[in-house]
């Protein structure tokens, strides 16, 4: 079936410094991926929409110049977060949808665990 | 009204025991849902896809309801490996998937 690869498992960052997560289908095309923060114990947080080719769609209440989103390709969307602060910790995850072949089924990454010390 | 509700829980439950959770939608407009199981600190994984018809898989049994919009999943014979985060997922026009904020299941001995 459909894998969605994400890059890196876990992060350690110093404070102020920027990290990058990869996000990358591996056997479909995604024209639309998304970011979602998790604290522990909550629940997914959408943190926007990204688009091939195009600006990522961001949700109220996340800064776009904190967390930029690249996807440059239809198998690959990146999360970079600048300028890290300890507040910033948490469990990112990426996921992608699948095509009307698969049902729509939403697929997502491993996640990501960053923390900034 | 929130888009999606799900009943946080915790269901607490011994091994053996048949357990159904919820999830009420309020869009009409959705189009694909679907429960995912979430284990902690992992990323959710699609457990079932919930089709109009039901659907069965094994002890999971999803069933959609579009009039009274909600979807439901039954969980009978519950494993103690059953235990983690159930979450309702839906798509709809937009396809954005919407999440409800799961249900937390615990199989005890």
């Amino acid at each position: 079936g459909a894998v969605v690869s994400q890059h890196p498992s876990r992060v350690i960052c110093k404070s102020g410094t920027s990290v990058k997560i990869e996000c990358r289908s591996l056997d479909f095309q995604a024209t639309t991926m998304f970011w979602y923060r998790q604290f522990p114990k909550q629940s997914l947080m959408l943190m926007a929409t990204s688009n091939e080719g195009s600006k990522a769609t961001y949700e109220q209440g996340v800064e776009k110049d904190k967390f930029l989103i690249n996807h440059a390709s239809l198998t690959l969307s990146t999360l970079t977060v600048t300028s890290a602060h300890p507040e910033d910790s948490s469990f990112y995850i990426c996921s992608a949808r699948g095509g009307a072949e698969s049902g729509n089924t939403i697929y997502f990454g491993e996640g990501s665990w960053l923390t900034v010390v | 009204r929130k888009e999606v509700e799900q009943d946080p829980g915790p269901f607490n439950v011994p091994e053996g025991a048949t357990v159904a959770f919820n999830c009420t939608y309020s869009n009409s407009a959705s189009q694909s849902f679907f429960w995912y199981r979430q284990d902690c600190r992992k990323e959710p994984k699609l457990l079932m896809s919930v089709y109009s018809s039901g659907n069965e898989d094994g002890r999971f049994t999803a069933q959609l309801n579009r009039a009274s919009q909600y979807i439901s999943l039954l969980i009978r014979d519950s494993k103690l490996s059953d235990s983690a985060t159930y979450l309702c997922v839906l798509l709809g026009g937009s396809y954005i998937p919407t999440f409800g904020r799961g249900t937390s299941l615990i199989v005890h001995p």
